[in-house]
């Protein structure tokens, strides 16, 4: 299975501040034929479901704010806050799709500073 | 509007049986691979199995931790996926929930989820 390793476990930010938050992949998870990244971002909140945030790496699903973005390639990736909002406090969770069984990183807890 | 309803938690002794349901709406439910994902308390979160749409050959998949006690199947007629679970052990007690994937493929992300039906095993 691959394994997801996201960094750091938690972090505290000031509202309006920059977040990133790591996503590292025991293998690559680019499907070549398509050249897509098999990554995606979810949100959860406490007591809901996980939201899907950004797929394919860096696509934004439709109705996430633009302060959220994706990049990396290969094993290596970033999920971006550009600037952070009261409601951004959740578990930021990084996904692998690329192999069975997909597979989670641990999370990430992002908490006001 | 996608809209996906769990159905079937509660508590169950070890060695018991349980069947969840997931009713989903607002989209062409055959035309989509579908998922079960779990939760433990606490805990992050675990995918459980999954089910391509029909474009894709009714593939199956099921992480180790349940293969052979688990059973997913889908019922295209009613909008709605299953989870047989058997011999139930107390480390399968979390929130399961139900997503719907981005296409057939069972190599989809999960882009819609439910509210997630609580399973807790225990005597």
């Amino acid at each position: 299975d691959i394994v997801m390793t996201q960094s750091p476990d938690s972090l505290a930010v000031s509202l309006g501040e920059r977040v990133t938050i790591n996503c590292k992949s025991s293998q690559s998870v680019l499907y070549s034929s398509n050249n897509k990244e098999y990554l995606g971002w979810y949100q959860q909140k406490p007591g809901q479901p996980p939201r899907l945030l950004i797929y394919w790496a860096s696509t934004r699903e439709s109705g996430v704010p633009d302060r959220f973005s994706g990049s990396g390639s290969g094993t290596d990736f970033t999920l971006t806050i550009s600037a952070l909002q009261a409601e951004d406090v959740a578990v930021y969770y990084c996904h692998q799709h690329y192999t069975l069984p997909p597979t989670f990183g641990q999370g990430t807890k992002l908490e006001i500073k | 509007e996608v809209h996906l309803l769990e159905s079937g938690g509660g508590l169950v002794q070890p060695g018991g049986s349980l069947r969840l349901s997931c009713a989903a709406s607002g989209f062409t439910f055959s035309s989509y691979a579908m998922f079960w994902v779990r939760q433990a308390p606490g805990k992050g979160l675990e995918w459980v199995s999954g089910f391509s749409g029909d474009a894709d050959g009714d593939e199956t998949s099921y992480a180790d931790s349940v293969k052979g006690r688990f059973t997913i199947s889908r019922d295209n007629s009613k909008n709605t996926l299953y989870l047989q679970m058997n011999s139930l052990r107390a480390e399968d007690t979390a929130i399961y929930y139900c997503a719907e994937g981005q296409s057939a493929s069972i190599y989809s992300t999960m882009d819609v989820w439910g509210q997630g039906t609580t399973v807790t095993v225990s005597s």
